[in-house]
């Protein structure tokens, strides 16, 4: 089976806590990209990043950070010192790029309050 | 304009209305794609053009009738909607790596805001 798990549906936080966004995937293909995208009240799904299976650094940007571990299927997302700009709903996606058209399977969202 | 548009950006039609959803990527991409988002549901795969042809078809309504012209815009063509059909309607594209044929990160656009009464 091919599947994505977020399993908090909302999170609130106060502005500069810090916060965890969990995402379990799960596949038995060994080639496959994750993505994170985050979608704001706008309605647009604005892409954060993409993570290789083949690649389990775990990176930065900004405030943003993301902890990939095969061992434990995860692909955990944290923002540090949140801000109420970051009230969004995020979506963690898989997807295999050489088949399936690139076909991206995504979790329900995890929706984040952020409160001043 | 850059990336992925798409007009309208909301749309209210009666349920014998004909209308179109129109999306243009300025990307260079290969594939498209449709996304379907009602609320409080995951986001649901409609359609996906890879080279302006079809390639999936993930068992849509034929009320919903997707044209992609060129590898550029894409359509999605609605008649006798339903109410149930109220939704986000999310395009996206992807570039296609020539040779392996590897599909990439997928770029959306604003979506349509899709009433039908």
């Amino acid at each position: 089976a091919q599947k994505v798990t977020q399993a908090q549906t909302e999170i609130s936080v106060v502005e500069k806590e810090d916060v965890t966004l969990d995402c379990v995937y799960e596949t038995r293909d060994t080639t496959y990209y994750l993505f994170w995208y985050k979608q704001p009240p706008s309605g647009e799904l604005v892409f954060l990043i993409r993570r290789n299976s083949f690649d389990e650094q775990n990176e930065i940007s900004g405030r943003y950070s993301w902890n990939f571990q095969k061992s434990t299927s995860s692909f955990n997302f944290t923002i540090t010192a949140s801000q109420v700009v970051d009230s969004a709903v995020y979506f963690c996606a898989l997807s295999f790029p050489y088949n399936q058209g690139g076909k991206l399977i995504f979790g329900q969202g995890t929706e984040l309050s952020v409160k001043p | 304009e850059t990336g992925v548009t798409q007009t309208p950006r909301h749309l209210v039609m009666g349920m014998t209305n004909k209308k179109s959803l129109k999306c243009e990527q300025h990307l260079g991409h290969n594939a498209m794609y449709w996304y379907k988002q009602s609320a409080k549901k995951p986001l649901e795969l409609m359609f996906v053009y890879n080279f302006k042809e079809q390639t999936e078809n993930n068992s849509v309504p034929s009320r919903f009738s997707p044209e992609c012209p060129n590898s550029s815009h894409l359509f999605l063509h609605l008649h006798t909607l339903q109410p149930e059909d109220s939704a986000l309607y999310l395009c996206a594209s992807a570039g296609v790596a020539g040779g392996i044929t590897r599909t990439d990160t997928q770029y959306f656009g604003p979506g349509t805001r899709l009433t039908v009464l």
